[in-house]
């Protein structure tokens, strides 16, 4: 088993809708988790983090992680066509490396 | 800078040749990881160094690869006698002791 799995993908939303990308870890030491994007030929890019139980919301985004369940998901509402591209989950412990999932690649039809 | 610098852009280089890659973590970050993309595909673990501890070397995929931390501070990765499967885009990271980690712009090795 991975340590952080995520959904296969690709997803694929229509413009204007609400993208949903959700993400599980095995390790209970995990303390953080991040959200990154990556574009096609890019480097990842940290857009959210998360660290209490709960939502959080910036801007058109929302992070939500409930640690009893050890899932962690990204909600993107009125999605766009410039959110296509390659979504990474990363968990890490107090003081130990970050682990990342495989991606989820979402496009946005215009 | 503010980043993460990586050097070079782009390496190609003969099959069988050494190469290394050179990684300038943000200042005053003491975790570096060292990654490797393929096409198409996720990342791949090689390499994280934390501080003074001991690197965790149990991404690497063969004893061709090595990679140190001088100072703490700017990280080498060395490919020796390199293959074709090693053509990738190698990713480096830097954090600080808890945090997110935050990617340079790759490395794009070809080997042909």
């Amino acid at each position: 088993q991975k340590e952080v799995e995520q959904n296969s993908g690709p997803l694929s939303v229509p413009e204007g809708a609400i993208a949903s990308l959700n993400c599980t870890y095995s390790d209970r030491g995990s303390q953080s988790f991040f959200w990154y994007r990556q574009y096609s030929g890019k480097s990842p890019e940290l857009i959210m983090f998360i660290y209490s139980n709960g939502d959080k919301e910036d801007g058109r985004f929302t992070a939500q992680l409930n640690k009893a369940s050890q899932y962690v998901s990204l909600l993107i509402r009125d999605s766009q066509p410039s959110d296509s591209a390659t979504y990474l989950c990363a968990g890490r412990p107090n003081a130990g490396k970050s682990t990342f999932g495989d991606g989820t690649t979402l496009t946005v039809k215009p | 800078g503010a980043g993460v610098s990586q050097s070079p852009s782009n390496k190609v280089t003969e099959k069988g040749k050494d190469v290394e890659l050179r990684c300038d973590p943000i200042s005053g970050h003491t975790a570096l990881y060292w990654y490797r993309q393929s096409l198409g595909q996720g990342l791949e673990f090689l390499i994280y160094f934390q501080g003074n501890s001991a690197p965790d070397k149990s991404g690497l995929p063969s004893d061709r690869f090595s990679a140190e931390r001088t100072g703490g501070s700017v990280s080498t990765l060395t490919i020796q006698r390199t293959q074709q499967e090693d053509s990738a885009v190698y990713l480096c990271a830097s954090s600080f002791l808890t945090g997110a980690a935050f990617f340079g712009q790759g490395t794009r090795l070809t080997v042909v």
